[in-house]
């Protein structure tokens, strides 16, 4: 059974550097797109984007300037870093994992963890 | 706007059966890629409920069912029950922007 574990801190002040990380148990982080995908309170899913043990990624545009993924291979985690935040940046950020193969179709998910961009 | 459409809201009593549908706006025309529903459940991550366009994951009972038809998907729930009120979201593929889109969800209310 593979399990992810989005951690990190549950406030960051505007302008900051926002930074989480995922922790992959039951499974290899190799092989997989590993992906960030968040939700504002009340609203919809965003595809923030992915990267690969081999160190290929993709970013969605809206956060291309900002957004910064990497690996640690040693840990088994992945992680996110999002500059200059603001308001429009809280949301629960899910980790989550495709189908082997594949860029989508995630069928892992962490249980999310709730950012809020606050002074 | 999102490249994937979805009614906000669909409803239904227990033991019906109720459609929701994904139209892909005319960014992707001319291809198609595969589109997926997740079901999100109150307070919890989403959960793959159909990967390309009709499979089932393993353990998701046989009242989901998905389809593909030119540019628009659909998600079929039959014999609803209580336990599957929640947000389904399509999800999907845009070439424009090489990136991986969600609909905006529909809220599924059981009568």
């Amino acid at each position: 059974q593979v399990y992810l574990q989005e951690s990190g801190p549950g406030v960051v002040k505007p302008s900051e550097t926002l930074s989480l990380s995922c922790t992959v148990s039951g499974d290899s982080i190799g092989t997989y797109f590993w992906t960030w995908i968040r939700q504002p309170p009340g609203k919809g899913l965003e595809w923030i984007g992915y990267m690969s043990q081999s160190g290929s990624y993709m970013y969605n545009p809206s956060f291309r300037s900002r957004l910064t993924l990497s690996m640690d291979r040693s840990n088994n985690q992945f992680s996110l870093r999002l500059k200059s935040v603001t308001a429009a940046d809280t949301a629960m950020y899910f980790c989550a994992r495709p189908q082997a193969g594949r860029a989508d179709a995630f069928d892992v998910w962490g249980q999310g963890t709730m950012v809020t961009v606050t002074s | 706007q999102s490249v994937l459409t979805q009614p906000p809201s669909v409803s239904g009593a227990p033991g019906q059966r109720v459609i929701i549908s994904c139209t892909e706006s005319s960014s992707n025309v001319g291809a198609t890629y595969d589109v997926h529903w997740y079901q999100q459940l109150p307070e919890r991550a989403p959960k793959l409920l159909i990967y390309s366009n009709r499979n089932r994951p393993s353990g998701v009972p046989d009242r989901f069912s998905g389809s593909r038809s030119g540019t628009s998907a659909s998600l079929t729930i039959t014999a609803l029950l209580p336990e599957d009120e929640g947000d389904y979201y399509c999800q999907s593929y845009d070439s424009s922007t090489e990136s991986r889109v969600f609909g905006g969800g529909t809220r599924l209310t059981v009568l």
